[in-house]
């Protein structure tokens, strides 16, 4: 088993829709969970960040993270073609280790 | 305010050749990383710098060297290149290595090794 597994993708959705990115972590004792953004050919760039269970919500993306699941989600609401990118998935392990362990990412393409 | 920022963006070696790729972030952050980025693998660690005066192993340490010069800049070496090292190299620093330090990613060096 991975210790971050991401559904590879691609995910298509249409201009406007709601898309659902979602990402499963190993070690139970993790404690912060990050999403990336990273456009074809450029370098990660961070876009939620959510450290306890439930919701965040920042503009048009939300964060849901369940810690008895052991999975984060990302939803982006009202898709637009700029949203389509990978999308990285990235878990602070609490086991003495304190780096991230990202996951392989998700493509997502927004279709106008 | 650059950020991180990572010289040379492009780079190609011949095997055996070796190089340093430079980093430097001016954020004043104590954790600085180098990843390297392939098809399939996703971003995997090389090395870290959790301080200045202080290195440690990632997942793929090997054929890697690192100097932590200073609190800004973080170097990674290949002392003689293989083909098999031949990635997108991304430096990434964070105020520290605790719980809730996001990194921050430099723009990247595509290395190819011929």
């Amino acid at each position: 088993q991975k210790e971050v597994e991401q559904n590879s993708g691609p995910l298509s959705v249409p201009e406007g829709a709601i898309a659902s990115l979602n990402c499963t972590y190993s070690d139970r004792g993790s404690q912060s969970f990050f999403w990336y953004r990273q456009y074809s050919g450029k370098s990660p760039e961070l876009i939620m960040s959510i450290y306890s269970n439930g919701d965040k919500e920042d503009g048009r993306f939300t964060a849901q993270l369940n810690k008895a699941s052991q999975y984060v989600s990302l939803l982006i609401r009202d898709s637009q073609p700029s949203d389509s990118a990978t999308y990285l998935c990235a878990v602070n392990r609490a086991s003495g280790n304190e780096k991230l362990t990202f996951g392989t990412g998700t493509r997502l393409t927004i279709i106008p | 305010n650059a950020g991180v920022t990572q010289t040379p963006k492009f780079q190609v070696l011949k095997t055996g050749q070796s190089m340093t790729l430079q980093c430097a972030q001016d954020m004043n952050h104590n954790s600085m990383y180098w990843y390297r980025q392939d098809p399939g693998m996703g971003l995997r660690l090389i090395y870290y710098s959790a301080s200045e005066g202080t290195t440690d192993k990632g997942e793929v340490p090997n054929g890697y060297n690192v100097s932590r010069l200073n609190k800004r800049e973080f170097s990674l070496r290949l002392e003689s290149a293989a083909p098999s090292q031949t990635s997108v190299y991304f430096c990434a620093s964070s105020r520290g290595t605790g719980e809730r330090q996001p990194q921050h990613f430099g723009d990247g060096t595509r290395l190819s090794i011929l």
